[in-house]
């Protein structure tokens, strides 16, 4: 298993302000993901990180909003840019160990709240 | 499309009352079908991985258990430290995992 380790575990954000949380990872792994769980909803994937390379975005995500960075094989950064209201949500990350069996180990998340 | 359906959305127990979670899910080619377990303020632990219809796994009160079209998380004699989230999720395509939008189960001592 992976222990993952975010930061910020939450914080409250102005309107129209970014904020930036990290990803560490305690060992290698193959690849690192970006889940958003809004208030009463399911996780719902942003990205996958890449390393050295730009994000793979899902449908409804956009780099300009959600700029991802993967500079090494442990550790990842995801921007909220621009915040409104609506980006309110605990963002999670979540990687897949190095004997890749499927499973993908989360962290504990970063709950944003965004006046 | 690929679903991961659960019920129900939240469940009641009383302390030892067993009962079962359903995750009902549509997929083109079943590449393993997930359970997790989510605390308040927490992110997802990973509980079981079934792979083919007929697999069963279990771990302490917990039993999962695979059919062709769902899968069920049974819950024995269950305890106020039981109570969560639980979560089931399927990888579709090129995502990881898909999940289902959970059931809330509270085990009242």
């Amino acid at each position: 298993s992976a222990v993952i380790s975010q930061k910020p575990s939450r914080d409250i954000c102005q309107r129209g302000t970014s904020l930036t949380i990290q990803c560490q990872v305690d060992s290698q792994v193959t690849m690192m993901f970006w889940y958003r769980q809004q208030p009463g909803q399911s996780l719902t994937l942003i990205a996958t990180a890449n390393q050295g390379s730009e994000a793979t975005y899902e449908s409804g995500f956009v780099i300009d909003k959600f700029p991802i960075s993967r500079p090494n094989l442990t550790f990842s950064t995801l921007t909220v840019s621009n915040m409104s209201p609506e980006d309110s949500s605990i963002y999670l990350c979540s990687a897949r160990p190095l004997d890749n069996t499927g499973e993908l180990f989360f962290g504990e998340g970063s709950r944003l709240t965004v006046l | 499309e690929d679903q991961v359906t659960q019920s129900p959305e939240a469940l009641r127990l009383q302390e030892g009352e067993s009962s079962s979670l359903n995750c009902s899910y549509t997929v083109s080619g079943l590449r393993g079908l997930f359970w997790y377990r989510q605390d308040p303020g927490k992110g997802p632990e990973f509980l079981f991985t079934l792979y083919s219809a007929g697999e069963e796994k279990e771990k302490e009160r917990l039993k999962a258990t695979l059919t062709k079209k769902e899968s069920f998380l049974h819950i024995t004699a269950p305890k106020p430290e039981d109570s969560a989230t639980y979560l089931c999720a399927l990888p579709s395509g090129n995502t990881p995992l898909v999940f289902g939008k959970g059931t809330r189960l509270s085990v009242i001592a």
